[in-house]
């Protein structure tokens, strides 16, 4: 069963436009979650953090929302570029384990 | 600051061999942890190691094993290869040293090493 889902496989945007990606958990334990972006041939590179303490943090042009009591978080570009173009993971962490649990990835496409 | 570095960057084994594929995490970094991804698959978490003891292990089977060594660098070896073992392993180092809500950290994955089992 999957703690962590991103439901939506890819999603398309117009440049210059918000990029919304969606990732809702299970596991009421998660205290801390990452988005981290992965390009063809690379490893994933660390986006943005929140601590389940906070429901908003932002970084340039990048901001993710926590709502805890829906076990939901989504992370927003604005705007979006076409080097945005990649495939997004959603990250949580347990207060009790080292290892983060990952969901399966949006691929986000941004079309000039 | 060097970031993780992973060697070999692409290999191609055939069935039944065995693999060791090497990390060396960023300087000052002690917890190591390696991830699977297969195509259309998110990212599977192995195991994790800190200051050279394994603290978490993944639902895999145990012909996938790991260890540290006292610099921190970290190998996994996966013996008895099948064609699903096919995929990108990643390793990721942190600074991590506990738990709780306050000590939220980041890891860092390096480029990968691809195998393929033909």
């Amino acid at each position: 069963d999957q703690q962590v889902k991103q439901n939506s496989p890819s999603l398309s945007v117009q440049e210059g436009r918000i990029s919304i990606l969606n990732c809702d958990y299970t596991n009421s334990m998660f205290d801390y979650f990452l988005w981290y972006k992965k390009y063809p041939a690379e490893g994933p590179t660390f986006l943005i953090s929140i601590s389940s303490i906070k429901d908003k943090n932002e970084d340039g042009r990048f901001t993710v929302f926590l709502n805890k009591s829906a076990k939901h978080l989504s992370l927003h570009i604005v705007p979006s570029q076409p080097g945005d173009s990649a495939v997004y993971f959603c990250a949580a962490r347990d207060n009790y384990g080292q290892n983060f649990v990952f969901g399966p990835g949006t691929r986000l496409s941004v079309l000039p | 600051k060097a970031g993780v570095t992973q060697t070999p960057r692409y290999l191609i084994k055939t069935r039944g061999q065995q693999v060791t594929l090497s990390c060396s995490p960023i300087s000052g970094h002690r917890s190591v942890s390696w991830y699977q991804q297969t195509p259309g698959q998110g990212l599977q978490f192995l195991f994790e190691y800190f200051s050279e003891t394994q603290r978490n292990k993944g639902n895999f089977p145990g012909r996938f094993s790991g260890r540290q060594f006292s610099n921190s660098r970290s190998e996994m070896n996966v013996s008895t290869l099948e064609l699903g073992d096919s995929a990108l392993y990643l390793c990721a180092s942190s600074d991590h040293h506990g738990t709780g809500i306050l000590s939220g950290n980041t890891i860092y994955f390096g480029e990968g090493s691809w195998l393929t089992v033909v």
